[in-house]
């Protein structure tokens, strides 16, 4: 049984034109959700960690928000090197440390 | 910036092979982490430690072994390569700020068994 699931699978924005991804999950007991940015060939870098409903976190062109079902994650006036995969995982509170992820959704900005 | 080395990053060794991916953090972290991607795919765990001396199996049955002697080193082996092992293999750690909920994740070994 899938606890996260992503959409789109694939992004692709023109600079500046604003968008959001959707992580939906599936869990007894929310511990936090998490979005990693992925670049390829490399480790997910961490961006933010989101704990309960209403609560929103910003990161330069990032703002992060989270419902009791899903998260979004808003790219306002994306650049070029906003172009990664962003990946969302949620951490049950049944689970030690643990996390789930999602299949992520591949974001490319052209300039 | 988190300090987490992984090598090699990229292996491309025979079928029977027995093979060791290295991971290693300066950051005193004590929990650690080995998780499989394959492209498009989501991260699965495989395995995990709670510090030195202890390791859990994962979510995702693996035929792989780890080992935590040290704080800051977990490798990860295979006794015998198979070609259902080709993946790309990431390590990640956390420390105990925040309640462990940021991991720190290496860059990666892209793994190719023929």
């Amino acid at each position: 049984e899938d606890q996260v699931t992503q959409s789109p699978e694939a992004l692709r924005l023109q600079e500046g034109e604003s968008s959001s991804l959707n992580c939906s999950y599936t869990v007894s007991g929310l511990r936090g959700l998490f979005w990693y940015r992925q670049d390829p060939g490399k480790g997910p870098e961490f961006l933010f960690t989101l704990y309960s409903a209403g609560e929103e976190k910003e990161k330069e062109r990032l703002k992060a928000t989270l419902t009791k079902k899903e998260s979004f994650l808003h790219i306002t006036a994306p650049k070029p090197e906003d172009s990664a995969t962003y990946l969302c995982a949620v951490r049950e509170e049944s689970n030690d440390y643990k996390l789930s992820f999602g299949a992520g959704t591949t974001v490319t900005v052209r300039a | 910036e988190a300090d987490i080395y992984q090598t090699p990053r990229y292996l491309v060794i025979g079928t029977g092979k027995k093979i060791t991916l290295e991971c290693s953090q300066t950051m005193g972290h004590d929990k650690m982490y080995w998780y499989q991607q394959d492209p498009g795919m989501e991260l699965h765990l495989i395995h995990y430690s709670y510090g030195v001396n202890s390791t859990e199996k994962g979510d995702l049955s693996s035929e792989s072994t780890v080992s935590r002697i040290r704080t800051e080193h977990f490798p990860l082996t295979l006794e015998s390569a198979r070609p259902s092992h080709t993946s790309q293999y990431l390590c990640a750690s956390s420390a105990p700020g925040q309640g462990y909920n940021e991991q720190f994740f290496g860059p990666g070994t892209r793994l190719t068994v023929l």
